[in-house]
């Protein structure tokens, strides 16, 4: 197992557009896990699977955005109606309290 | 106050030097405490993972926990030009696990 994968390693959109997001937890995780990190700042949490069923989402998630992890393995995070705030590196991780990350998806919106 | 507070630098050492990375937090029911490592445009990576009070070693990095002062550190003895990176603590604060960060400290280390 290569670890936590996550898919496009960069995405650049114009305002307004949808994008979505993979990440491919390491394999025999339940936990999956989403953040957001900003210039100068470490990651903020935004949602939380164990296995296909989202437990949890944060403040910081709006109705903009959904996440979804059919069949307990990958998962996906859409962004609809991006806005310029929305720029960010968007996070994904596996694990119970030792949390591993993957390389990140960079979201630029124009 | 931020439930976990770390001081962002930046930090400029020379090599060979002993870096000392703290953190404090305000919630005295965390139990476990992490160090991340990362590398600029990069993920996250796990260093140091330890539970409750102590010291933990692992190689040239060790992690240590004060919970009666509520403050956590991160030395790094004979420091490397490659050590240079964010280092953030993190602590499993909600309720499903997910962990609260500090802002990282920018550690440079020169040749």
């Amino acid at each position: 197992d290569t670890g936590v994968s996550q898919d496009p390693r960069h995405k650049i959109t114009k305002r307004g557009q949808n994008v979505t997001f993979r990440c491919d937890p390491i394999s025999e995780h339940n936990r999956l896990y989403w953040y957001r990190q900003t210039l100068g700042q470490g990651p903020e949490f935004l949602t939380y699977f164990q296995n296909e069923a989202q437990l949890e989402k944060s403040r910081l998630l709006s109705d903009r955005f959904s996440a979804e992890r059919p069949k307990g393995s990958f998962s996906t995070l859409e962004i609809q109606r991006t806005e310029q705030g929305d720029s960010a590196m968007y996070l994904c991780a596996s694990g119970e309290y030792e949390q591993y990350f993957g390389p990140g998806t960079r979201l630029t919106v124009t | 106050q931020k439930e976990v507070e770390q001081d962002p630098g930046p930090l400029s050492v020379p090599e060979g030097a002993i870096v000392s990375l703290n953190c404090t937090y305000s919630n005295s029911a965390f139990q476990y405490f992490m160090w991340y490592r990362q590398y600029s445009r990069k993920g996250p990576e796990l260093l140091m993972y330890t539970y409750s009070s102590g010291n933990k070693e692992d190689g040239r990095f060790t992690a240590q926990v004060d919970k009666s002062s509520k403050y956590i550190s991160l030395f790094i003895r004979d420091s490397q030009p490659s050590d240079s990176a964010t280092y953030l603590c993190a602590m499993p604060g909600g309720s499903q696990g997910n962990l609260i960060f500090g802002k990282g400290t920018k550690l440079s280390v020169k040749p």
